[in-house]
């Protein structure tokens, strides 16, 4: 059974300084990884997804991905107030009838001004 | 337009006492998820309808039901509520099954409060 893990549980950064958020999983026929992001009472809401090998950019927002590692890693470039969240990983194995997502329990990120 | 729209926002219920929780799409797509989420737990996949077939999570599968009378709608069901069943509930659409490579919708939540 696939086992998502995030660390750090929570995570403080000051205005404008990068902030890295790391996940590992464990099934290694995993090709979907996907980062979203909750806001205090609301919905998920998706920032990115990767399927392979490298680096893929949204906006402020950077997965890279290493499976021969098990890690995939969410950065975020120059982050606001307003990016303070929860941010869940969420990783998947696509074909067959596996429709679940396996999510990590989150990362809490506060961004300081 | 990628909105997932869940009613209500807050939903206060007694123990011993059914909760029905509303979900709707306009995308048109083939996939609806229910959610569970606790604090500091990740978000649990409580069941899907892809299409008219519903799935739902051996170890869920006594606590809830659900409906989807048309590609639309979404409703989840407890038919007794108990205090653990005190969460936020997530629903999601996806065009086909999740694990296809495809993108899951989040709506904003209904946080259920049973006391």
């Amino acid at each position: 059974q696939q086992k998502v893990q995030q660390s750090p549980e929570s995570l403080t950064v000051s205005e404008g300084a990068m902030a890295s958020l790391n996940c590992t999983f464990s099934d290694r026929s995993s090709d979907n990884f996907r980062w979203y992001r909750q806001h205090s009472g609301k919905g998920l809401e998706v920032l990115v997804s990767i399927f392979s090998d490298g680096e893929k950019e949204e906006g402020s927002f950077t997965a890279h991905l290493n499976r021969a590692s098990l890690h995939v890693f969410l950065h975020i470039r120059e982050p606001q107030p307003s990016d303070s969240a929860l941010y869940l990983c969420a990783v998947s194995v696509s074909g067959g009838s596996n429709a679940k997502l396996t999510f990590g329990k989150g990362t809490k990120l506060s961004v300081k001004s | 337009d990628t909105t997932v729209k869940q009613n209500p926002r807050y939903k206060l219920a007694r123990v011993g006492k059914p909760v029905n929780l509303i979900c709707s799409q306009t995308m048109n797509h083939d996939t609806m998820y229910w959610y569970q989420k606790k604090p500091n737990q990740a978000p649990k996949l409580l069941l899907f309808y892809y299409d008219k077939i519903l799935n739902r999570e051996a170890d869920t599968f006594e606590k809830f039901q659900s409906s989807r009378p048309n590609n639309s709608f979404c409703s989840l069901y407890i038919g007794s509520a108990g205090l653990e069943y005190s969460a936020m509930y997530l629903c999601a659409s996806s065009r086909r099954l999740g694990g296809s490579a495809e993108t899951l919708y989040f709506g904003s939540g209904t946080r259920l409060t049973v006391l």
